[in-house]
């Protein structure tokens, strides 16, 4: 089985902070983990996605993410962040051949000017 | 250049009457094809993914059935639709089933009434 847990459901801060957005997976063998963006009324954009290598993945928009296998996280972060950040975020995992996307279920991100 | 096309946009059906959406790729031969359904304020579950023509394997079904008639077309229908299938539906496709970017499409958005 494989499993996703954005545990923040809501995040608020100001622009200019740094922001970090958590992701914590159970899966089995190797995951392939990914971020999506989603803005009020649209479909899902893609932002950035850890398949192996560096830990640290660069991503559209100015985003990273880490990949701790440690501690099973694939943390997304952000600095400074903007108003226009604002909007819904979505971690998600798959493996090699499963065929399966699972999403977590999103963190609501709002950027105060 | 890939596209994805869903249709419609958008739907208000009533409760027990059928349901037809449509998704298109195009510039891809081959593609992986998905769908999922969001729940208004919610997580993305999947229902559907797809290899080849033909074949559809169901990942949670909802009451719905999809089929994937042509190379570049998925359909997800029921002959009779319940309120909760209310939501927001999204094709996606990949080049394999991991190691990919999935894209999504703009979705549909029903109303179940």
């Amino acid at each position: 089985a494989q499993s996703v847990d954005q545990p923040d459901a809501h995040v608020t801060l100001y622009e200019g902070a740094s922001l970090e957005l958590r992701c914590s997976y159970s899966y089995s063998a190797a995951p392939y983990l990914f971020w999506y963006v989603q803005y009020p009324g649209q479909s899902l954009q893609f932002l950035l996605k850890y398949i192996t290598g560096d830990a640290v993945v660069k991503g559209t928009k100015g985003f990273e993410a880490e990949f701790r296998k440690s501690n099973s996280s694939f943390n997304l972060k952000k600095s400074p962040a903007h108003w226009s950040d604002s909007a819904k975020y979505f971690c998600a995992l798959t493996g090699a051949n499963t065929g399966k996307l699972t999403f977590g279920h999103g963190t609501i991100l709002r950027v105060h000017p | 250049a890939q596209t994805i096309h869903q249709w419609p946009v958008a739907e208000i059906k009533a409760v027990g009457s059928p349901l037809s959406l449509g998704c298109t790729i195009k510039g891809k031969s081959s593609p992986n094809l998905y769908w999922y359904w969001q729940a208004t304020g919610g997580t993305l579950q999947q229902l559907f993914y797809s290899i080849t023509v033909g074949q559809v394997e169901s990942v949670v079904q909802l009451n719905l059935s999809a089929s994937r008639p042509k190379d570049d077309q998925f359909i997800l229908s029921t002959e009779k639709l319940l309120l909760s299938h209310s939501g927001f539906y999204l094709c996606a496709w990949s080049l394999d089933t991991t190691n990919s970017d999935y894209t999504f499409g703009s979705g549909t958005r029903l109303l179940v009434i």
